[in-house]
């Protein structure tokens, strides 16, 4: 069985700042990871995903995670917050590559303040 | 090309209803999933299809909720006898059969009054 933390329900940065959102993950089998990021009214989008290739994922808009097996984690970062990048941020765990559900973290609410 | 589209967008019914959602997946694609995503948390699975047949219905709550996709494209969660712990917000994804990236559709929000 999987399962998905992630801490803080919501995170408020200023525009040009870090952006560090936190996944902790629980997996009886190797996992794959995924960030998906959610605008308002809008479909879940996908950011990166681990498949078990290099630890370090880049994705889209500038994000990039990082998969830690030994604290179990696959944090998502961004150098510099812009002001689109206000949005809900999930982390998501399969125990397969394909076709195979997905169990997802509660979700964190980005803020950005100009 | 077209993503996935999910019909209707909004859906309000009275408890002890029947109601259908439907999905459309991206063209070729012959996985699909169902969704489930409350306010204020992440998504749960439902049903996941491979073609025609539910290849992993575990995530289905009771036997009120049932989906199908007869012709391998095009989905209906059905949901009978609607309470209003069902008011939620419903997410369809389809994907190739071989890779690992689901594309979702702007979801169904049902409001069971």
């Amino acid at each position: 069985a999987q399962s998905v933390t992630q801490l803080g329900s919501h995170v408020s940065v200023s525009e040009g700042a870090l952006v560090l959102l936190r996944c902790n993950y629980s997996s009886s089998v190797p996992p794959y990871l995924f960030w998906y990021v959610q605008y308002p009214n809008q479909g879940l989008q996908l950011l990166l995903k681990y498949t078990s290739a290099a630890t370090l994922v880049k994705g889209i808009n500038g994000f990039e995670a990082e998969f830690k097996k030994s604290e179990t984690s696959f944090h998502l970062t961004k150098p510099s917050a812009h002001m689109s990048d206000a949005a809900e941020y999930f982390c998501a765990v399969s125990a397969t590559a394909a076709g195979n559900k997905l169990t997802f973290g509660g979700g964190t609410r980005v803020l950005v303040k100009p | 090309g077209a993503g996935v589209s999910q019909t209707p967008s909004n859906k309000v019914t009275e408890k002890g209803k029947y109601v259908e959602l439907r999905c459309d997946p991206i063209s070729g694609h012959t996985a699909l999933y169902w969704y489930r995503q409350s306010l204020g948390q992440g998504p749960e699975f439902l049903i996941y299809f491979q073609g025609t047949g539910a290849a992993d219905d575990s995530g289905l709550p009771n036997d009120r909720f049932f989906a199908v996709r007869p012709e391998g494209s095009v989905s209906t969660l059905k949901i009978q006898r609607t309470e209003r712990g069902d008011s939620a917000v419903y997410l369809c994804a389809s994907s190739w059969a071989r890779t690992d990236t689901q594309y979702f559709g702007p979801g169904t929000r049902l409001t069971v009054l």
